[in-house]
């Protein structure tokens, strides 16, 4: 089955710039989503598309992929920002298979 | 503006049946997929399935398969997601979400039922 990976923590500095992976076979060839979830909140889309960001995302949220890596960068991160980010793309049956997740903590 | 409203907690215990649904407003229900996704305390998205409402098209996933069945009713634009025997590992907190047109990503979200099956 397919999978995807991402680390399971992230620290940055409030300004800094965060980036987190996903990785997974061929993902460069597949349509790569973000979600973001805060404590005790569903998800919510941030990217789709891999780099498109839905209205309401804000600009400091972007997104790229690949080769097999996908990557949400978070540029000047923001007290706000820290939650849990899931990648999401589809396997070759077309089931959306999410990423396992990364806690993204403002230091 | 597109809502998900999701159906509230649920406590069951095991072997119970249980139906928990999702009600969709602000657009058009029949083309669009729905999904469920569920999340077990302080642990990731897992996908379970998905049902296009226009002709009910449903797809599992292979982990879930035989275990849930998920349905659509058009007449009260709402989606389904149904256990005939539930056990205390299906306790967790179940999300719907809206696939979009190209169904490239999930773009709305309810804000999930939680289940607790006891033993």
């Amino acid at each position: 089955s397919y999978e995807l990976t991402q680390p399971p923590s992230v620290s940055v500095s409030p300004g800094q710039t965060a980036s987190i992976t996903c990785s997974g076979d061929d993902l460069g060839e597949r349509y790569t989503s973000w979600y973001q979830q805060k404590p005790g909140q569903s998800p919510i889309l941030l990217i789709y598309e891999d780099k498109k960001r839905p209205s309401g995302t804000p600009e400091r949220f972007s997104g790229s992929n690949f080769g097999n890596t996908a990557t949400l960068t978070i540029s000047g991160t923001q007290d706000m920002d820290e939650a849990d980010y899931y990648c999401q793309a589809w396997d070759s049956s077309l089931a959306p298979v999410f990423g396992t997740g990364t806690k993204v903590t403002v230091l | 503006e597109v809502q998900l409203v999701q159906s509230g907690a649920e406590v069951k215990k095991s072997g119970e049946s249980l139906k928990i649904s999702c009600k969709a407003s602000g657009y058009i229900f029949s083309n669009y997929w729905i999904g469920w996704v569920r999340q077990k305390p302080g642990k990731g998205l897992e996908w379970m399935g998905i049902i296009y409402p226009a002709d009910s098209d449903t797809r599992y996933s292979p982990s879930f398969q035989g275990q849930i069945t998920i349905s659509a009713d058009k007449s009260v634009i709402t989606a389904y997601l149904q256990w005939t025997s539930l056990r205390p590992s299906d306790s967790g907190i179940y999300y719907c979400a809206r696939g979009d047109q190209e169904l490239t990503t999930f773009d709305y979200w309810g804000l999930g039922t939680l289940v607790t099956v006891s033993s």
